[in-house]
């Protein structure tokens, strides 16, 4: 296994257009995250899966915002008709069963720019 | 509501001291506190943690600290080397982690 995946690695997108973004975690971890980093921020919640059960959404998760993980395996991040405020770094994360506090493992981040 | 915060953007330190960087918090439910280190363009990599219940909690160069009575976790490196420079974030757990807003570290050789 070679840690959690986040796949593009860069997004340039004209503002109003729709992305997408996919993150495969570590297989046996059932939690996964969505953060998002700003310039000078640090990571800000978004959302978290146990599983394929989305369990909670951060007030930042806006309608345009949609996150799914239908399998409970990988997930998938969709922003709708994109904002130049969208522009920034989305990060995954994952995490194992027993919560063991060294298994929180991010990926490199999807870094997305909106023009 | 920011619930974990770092204080001091940057730090500058001198190859061969202690780096010592802070971190407050004001949510009394937070169960572990961690450190991550990031660098550009990678996500932020796991460096130490402490749970709520202990004071201290130390691994090679990094030492943690946590005054539970202050709400305020420390972060020592020491010696410090060069490729300590990076942006190093605390975090707190609850059900998820929250994060403060990293402090720069440079370290000058």
């Amino acid at each position: 296994d070679t840690g959690v995946s986040q796949d593009p690695r860069h997004k340039i997108t004209k503002r109003g257009q729709n992305v997408t973004f996919r993150c495969d975690p570590i297989s046996e971890h059932n939690r996964l995250y969505w953060y998002r980093q700003t310039l000078g921020q640090g990571p800000e919640f978004l959302t978290y899966f146990q599983n394929e059960a989305q369990l909670e959404k951060s007030r930042l998760l806006s309608d345009r915002f949609s996150a799914e993980r239908p399998k409970g395996s990988f997930s998938t991040l969709e922003i709708q008709r994109t904002e130049q405020g969208d522009s920034a770094m989305y990060l995954c994360a994952s995490s194992p069963p027993d919560r063991k506090i060294d298994g929180y493992t991010f990926g490199s981040g999807t870094r997305l720019t909106v023009v | 509501d920011q619930q974990v915060k770092q204080n001091s953007p940057s730090l500058s330190v001198q190859e061969g001291r202690i780096s010592i960087l802070n971190c407050d918090y004001t949510n009394s439910m937070f169960d572990y506190f961690l450190w991550y280190k990031k660098y550009p363009a990678e996500g932020p990599t796991f460096l130490i943690s402490i749970s709520s219940i202990k004071d201290k909690n130390e691994d090679g160069r990094f030492t943690v600290f946590l005054n539970k009575s202050a709400k305020h976790l420390s972060l020592h490196i020491v010696p410090s080397q060069p490729g300590d420079s990076a942006v190093y974030f605390c975090a707190a757990r609850a059900e998820k982690l929250t994060f403060g807003t990293g402090t720069r570290l440079t370290i000058i050789p």
